[in-house]
């Protein structure tokens, strides 16, 4: 069945790039069904959604976060990723990749991956 | 954008009990966009309730969720050890999509 595994650095230091890529496996990315997205959960805390993106490159993006963030996808690889800029420690956090139901709109997270800790410190 | 407000942060509760958890928002929220998610120690969320009422597959029937407008409920009929866990609510009603601070259903 279809899984999701995050990868990328788990300590980045401050106002560096985080950059994070999903892989989808056991299904490809490029369904009509889904959008691709990203959320996180700073330790201990609730979560925060960041961004999605479609098969096709559409992105949306948390209007919090969206000066510092790009999503996009590679259906080569049948892979998302995430860049975020200038981070501080107040982003650290457990990011999620996940599988967005798309109805008439997104409508929740089915799938998720095991999510990757990410430590923004010097 | 719309605010999700859960309530109790915290139900201690033993096992067999009821559980009763609540999800209010700050503005109406179509019925269709409202999901559940539970999220144990260490683990990622794991889809429950969409829809405001449907379950996801391999969901036991122990999990109901009802509700329209600002306010939803998820119900555990009878709990089981391993429904101790904390609950988020989330609506993608309305863009972004937000969730509620969580409930956590702790062993009394």
């Amino acid at each position: 069945q279809l899984q999701l595994q995050e990868s990328g650095p788990g300590l980045v230091k401050p106002s560096e790039t985080l950059s994070l890529t999903c892989t989808v496996s056991g299904g490809s990315i490029d369904s009509s069904s889904y959008y691709w997205g990203w959320i996180r959960q700073p330790p201990g805390k609730g979560l925060e959604w960041i961004g999605s993106i479609y098969y096709s490159g559409s992105t949306y993006y948390n209007p919090s976060l969206k000066s510092r963030v790009t999503i996009s996808v590679d259906t080569s690889k049948n892979q998302f990723s995430l860049k975020m800029r200038s981070v501080t420690a107040a982003n650290t956090a457990i990011y999620y990749c996940a599988r967005l139901v798309l109805g008439l709109v997104p409508m929740y997270f089915d799938l998720w991956g095991r999510g990757i800790l990410v430590t923004v410190s010097s | 954008e719309i605010v999700l407000t859960q309530s109790p942060g915290t139900l201690s509760l033993s096992p067999g009990e009821r559980a009763t958890l609540s999800c209010r928002a700050s503005q109406s929220v179509s019925s269709s966009y409202l999901t559940w998610y539970q999220q144990k120690p260490g683990q990622a969320p794991r889809l429950l309730i969409y829809g405001a009422s449907s379950r996801a597959s391999g969901i036991p029937d122990r999990f109901s969720g009802s509700g329209s407008g600002t306010d939803f409920t998820l119900t555990i009929s009878r709990l089981e050890p391993a429904d101790f866990a904390v609950y988020y609510c989330q609506q993608y009603g309305s863009s972004p999509t937000t969730f509620g601070q969580g409930t956590k259903v702790e062993i009394k």
